[in-house]
């Protein structure tokens, strides 16, 4: 019965370097979201998978951020190159379906920082 | 420009205070809903409002939803130190599938 975990909890990178952020979604949920919260901000959509349809990318600030979800499960948000403004806590959700107002269960998220 | 205006963006009260925070756009939701976040953690939903006029309480916390659909309130009566954290509204949009688009939250401080 866990809850959405995440990892790592913290990531410190340099300016142009990669990053795997991974989700582990709650068991049988079939919908996972991605989201980007600055300080103290509300969260800004990213992408959310459900079941075995395309991804909703329509969120993805540009194209060094990508995701994916394997099995129906695990999902892995990469962002490539990354920049000081990718600096952000990167949560993710899952839910049982992306039924609208479906309760979305939430990660602890990761804080990213890029030096 | 913001989907979900949220106000106020900051609120600091004393215990024992009541208080107010408003979501409101110009957009129809589906549904809307209020979740509470803490430091260090992922928000957690307090509740799911989906039609026009509803109100829900939740101990100490009420939550209306705008007749129209358009917009959420969410009044804290006799707030507590524990009542300290983030608010946020989320909704989806009649226009958005099932997309949820969060305000960008109240920060909510309680004094003892």
């Amino acid at each position: 019965g866990a809850g959405v975990s995440q990892s790592p909890s913290n990531k410190v990178t340099e300016k142009g370097k990669d990053v795997e952020l991974r989700c582990d979604p709650i068991s049988g949920h079939t919908a996972l979201y991605w989201y980007r919260q600055s300080l103290g901000q509300g969260l800004e959509f990213l992408i959310y998978f459900q079941g075995n349809s395309a991804p909703d990318k329509s969120g993805l600030p540009s194209d060094r951020f990508s995701a994916e979800r394997t099995g129906g499960s695990v999902s892995t948000l990469t962002i490539q190159r990354t920049q000081q403004e990718d600096s952000a806590v990167y949560l993710c959700a899952s839910s049982w379906d992306a039924t609208t107002g479906n309760e979305q269960f939430f990660g602890p998220g990761t804080r990213l920082t890029v030096l | 420009t913001q989907l979900l205006e949220q106000s106020p963006q900051f609120l600091s009260i004393q215990e024992g205070e009541n208080l107010t925070v408003y979501c409101n756009s110009s957009s129809v939701f589906s549904s809307l809903q209020w979740y509470r976040q803490e430091p260090g953690e992922g928000p957690v939903l307090l509740v799911t409002v989906v039609t026009g006029g509803e109100v829900k309480k939740l101990k100490r916390l009420t939550f209306q939803f705008g007749d129209a659909r358009k917009d959420s309130s969410l009044h804290i009566t006799a707030a507590q130190p524990g009542d300290t954290g983030l608010y946020l509204c989320a909704g989806v949009a009649e226009t958005s599938g099932s997309r949820l688009t969060f305000g960008e939250g109240t920060q909510l401080t309680v004094n003892p």
